[in-house]
């Protein structure tokens, strides 16, 4: 079946840092990729997403990246504050579902 | 604006008990909803999802069921809770690409 993989799975970065976070997918077919951060204990929200049409979006510090070619896309934090601490998840569309990545555990170091 | 209720937030079962967790959605008419479950520490599996009434796909085979009696309301269920069905149920709606997620149901099986 179709599968999303994401790296890594566990990201320690500096206060103020960037962070970036990586995932491929499979299915050829699919046009809309998301980002979700669940925050403890919490239900997942999304961030950000990105359809095949484009390249490239920007929301304040967040951004995500698309190589449709390469299937890749990547979620990119700069300035990282406390805050950014969660689990973060890619997604791609297959059909009526998101294929999700694994996750990855964003810790901001003071 | 949409809304998406779970209930209960939180339940304690023993093995071999009966299950009935409970989703509903405000504002939006035909949602596709989903049904999720997080083990502790670990990614989205999807259990189940609907694109109409009586519209249930499995994903995964197991002891649970999903029944769509109205179309705003999506049921989980299970006659006998094994100790392995412990984790956060996650109920979310879409209606285009974009899935927005309940505040979830932890359920702990003992």
């Amino acid at each position: 079946g179709e599968n999303v993989e994401q790296h890594p799975s566990t990201l320690s970065v500096q206060e103020g840092d960037s962070a970036v976070i990586k995932c491929t997918y499979s299915d050829s077919a699919s046009n809309y990729f998301p980002w979700y951060k669940q925050e403890l204990g919490k239900r997942p929200q999304l961030i950000i997403d990105i359809r095949s049409n484009v390249g490239e979006k920007k929301d304040q510090r967040i951004a995500v990246t698309l190589n449709k070619t390469a299937k890749h896309f990547s979620l990119h934090i700069t300035e990282t504050q406390p805050e950014d601490s969660a689990v973060y998840f890619c997604a791609s569309d297959s059909n009526y579902q998101l294929i999700w990545g694994a996750g990855t555990k964003l810790i901001i170091k003071p | 604006s949409q809304t998406i209720h779970q209930w209960p937030a939180t339940l304690v079962q023993p093995v071999g008990s009966p299950l009935s967790l409970e989703c509903t959605v405000e504002g939006t008419s035909n949602p596709n909803l989903y049904w999720y479950r997080q083990a502790a520490g670990r990614g989205l599996q999807l259990l189940f999802y609907s694109v109409g009434i009586g519209q249930i796909s499995s994903e995964v085979p197991q002891n649970l069921s999903a029944s769509r009696p109205q179309d705003r309301q999506f049921i989980l269920s299970s006659k006998k809770l094994l100790l392995s069905d412990s984790g956060f149920y996650l109920c979310a709606w879409s209606g285009g690409h974009e899935q927005y997620f309940g505040p979830g149901t932890r359920l702990t099986v003992t």
